[in-house]
C-alpha cells in the first residue's frame, strides 16, 4: 500500500516550458487535491477533485490546469511555467468531500523554474 | 475570508524543554482542526485532529492539542521535546462552509538542540 505517489520528485524548467505532475493514490479515495508549499505561507490549494469526473479551483489556480484521469489519478499541468511557480507541490487525497475525512499527502515534487 | 495564523515562525528549544505552538483561526462556525508535521525531506504526516468531543486531543509521539472555542485556538503542546522532533509543524483548519478544503497556517519551524 503506497498511499499517495507523485512524480517527478525534482524538476527544473525554463520559463515558458510546460510540464505535468502526476499523482496516483491506491487507497480508493474519492477526493484528490493539489497544493503548493511556499516558505512562510503554508500550503495553498491549487485545484481539487471532490470525486471522479469533477474538478474545482482552489485558492491559487492561475497558471495551472488539472485532469482527473480516473479515480486513482489526478494530474497537474503547467502550460507555460513562470519563476513564480517555483515551489514544492503536494498531491493529497481523502475518502470523500465530507467533514471528518483526513487528508493524506504525497512526498512532494520540488519544481524550480529558471 | 477565513484564515489560519501561526504566530511563531521559528522556535529553537533544547531537548527536554516544553513546547507550545500557537494556532488561531478566524471563523465563528464549525471547524475541524488538524496539526501536521513535516520532517526534513519528507511529506506531511498527520499528528492529531479534532472533530468533536473532548477538546483536549492526544496524538502520536506524545503531542497533544487543546481546542479553545472561545479563543479560536488549537495550540499544539509537548511536555518534553526530543531532537527527533525537529521539523516544520502546520496547523490546518477545515471550515464547515468550505467543503473538504483545508486552510493551512504558514508553518512553524522547530529546531531542537541536542
Amino acid at each position: 500500500n503506497a498511499g499517495v505517489t507523485q512524480t517527478p520528485k525534482f524538476q527544473v524548467l525554463k520559463t515558458g516550458q510546460s510540464m505535468t505532475l502526476q499523482c496516483a493514490q491506491d487507497m480508493n479515495h474519492n477526493s484528490m487535491y493539489w497544493y503548493r508549499q511556499d516558505p512562510g505561507m503554508g500550503l495553498r490549494l491549487i485545484y481539487y477533485s471532490a470525486s471522479e469526473g469533477t474538478t474545482d479551483k482552489g485558492e491559487v489556480p492561475n497558471g495551472y490546469n488539472v485532469s482527473r484521469l480516473n479515480k486513482r489519478e489526478f494530474s497537474l499541468r503547467l502550460e507555460s511555467a513562470a519563476p513564480s511557480q517555483t515551489s514544492v507541490y503536494f498531491c493529497a487525497s481523502s475518502v470523500g468531500a465530507n467533514s471528518g475525512n483526513t487528508i493524506y499527502f504525497g512526498e512532494g515534487s520540488w519544481l524550480t523554474v529558471v | 475570508a477565513q484564515s489560519v495564523s501561526q504566530h511563531n515562525h521559528h522556535v529553537i528549544l533544547s531537548e527536554a524543554a516544553s513546547l507550545e505552538l500557537g494556532c488561531n483561526y478566524s471563523y465563528g462556525g464549525t471547524v475541524n482542526l488538524f496539526w501536521y508535521v513535516q520532517y526534513p525531506g519528507q511529506h506531511l504526516q498527520l499528528l492529531l485532529k479534532y472533530f468533536s468531543g473532548d477538546p483536549l486531543v492526544k496524538g502520536i509521539k506524545g503531542f497533544e492539542a487543546e481546542f479553545i472555542k472561545s479563543k479560536f485556538s488549537f495550540n499544539l503542546r509537548k511536555p518534553s521535546v526530543q531532537w527527533s522532533d525537529t521539523a516544520e509543524y502546520f496547523c490546518a483548519v477545515r471550515f464547515n462552509n468550505a467543503g473538504n478544503m483545508l486552510t493551512f497556517g504558514g508553518g512553524t519551524r522547530l529546531m531542537v538542540k541536542p
